[in-house]
């Protein structure tokens, strides 16, 4: 398969602990989101990827949220101290910037419950 | 800022024809592209618009009007396993990050 996968695709956690997410985008994509949905909601932005450098955060990724891409193939997300609001499907999508219609490949994303 | 606005719901039956519209305000237009997620599924992209007018994808097709930020989705021959939710989206910024609509559930009947 050589889509976009995620891991894990749940994680039930406690509210203050840390979780981290994992992105493999398709291996000749340079361009790297992420994105969070909540149920009955279109997916927000959070950040952006060219290669290894995050060109872009939303300002909704507060301070306890950071997101790498160290050698510009995988990612990560942490979020630190989570809270209840941050249960959401976290989704990650990866393009290819030589392409021009905006296709996105969506990954299967990781469901974040924070009890 | 910039944002996408859907109807929330739409319902048809089987073999029908069904459009889901979309307004958008952004600050930059860099064209509207269509999403389609099932349920517990990743959104899978269906179409691009850039310019004006209709683009013909099979059973689906979408148009745009940039005078008017107004663009749809036309799903033919309606089947049940399109059921699902449609986003419109439309790139924040010549990154190509999206921002989308709040999604609009369509419901297939027999």
């Amino acid at each position: 398969d050589t889509g976009v996968s995620q891991n894990p695709r749940h994680k039930i956690t406690k509210r203050g602990q840390n979780v981290t997410f994992r992105c493999d985008p398709i291996s000749e994509h340079n361009r790297l989101y992420w994105y969070r949905q909540t149920l009955g909601q279109g997916p927000e932005f959070l950040t952006y990827f060219q290669n290894e450098a995050q060109l872009e955060k939303s300002r909704l990724l507060s301070d306890r949220f950071s997101a790498e891409r160290p050698k510009g193939s995988f990612s990560t997300l942490e979020i630190q101290r989570t809270e209840q609001g941050d249960s959401a499907m976290y989704l990650c999508a990866s393009s290819d910037s030589g392409t021009f219609q905006n296709e996105q490949y969506f990954g299967p994303g990781t469901r974040l419950t924070v009890t | 800022g910039q944002s996408l606005e859907q109807p929330s719901e739409v319902t048809a039956v089987e073999g029908a024809i069904v459009q889901i519209n979309c307004t958008y305000q952004t600050s930059g237009f860099y064209g509207l592209s269509w999403y389609q997620q099932h349920d517990g599924g990743a959104p899978t992209f269906l179409s691009y618009n850039a310019l004006d007018g209709l683009e013909e994808t099979g059973r689906f097709s979408s148009f745009l009007s940039r005078s008017d930020s107004y663009g749809y989705l036309l799903l033919q021959e309606l089947q049940m396993k399109d059921s699902a939710s449609y986003f419109c989206a439309a790139p924040g910024t010549d990154t190509g990050k999206l921002i989308f609509g709040q999604g609009t559930t369509l419901q297939v009947k027999p």
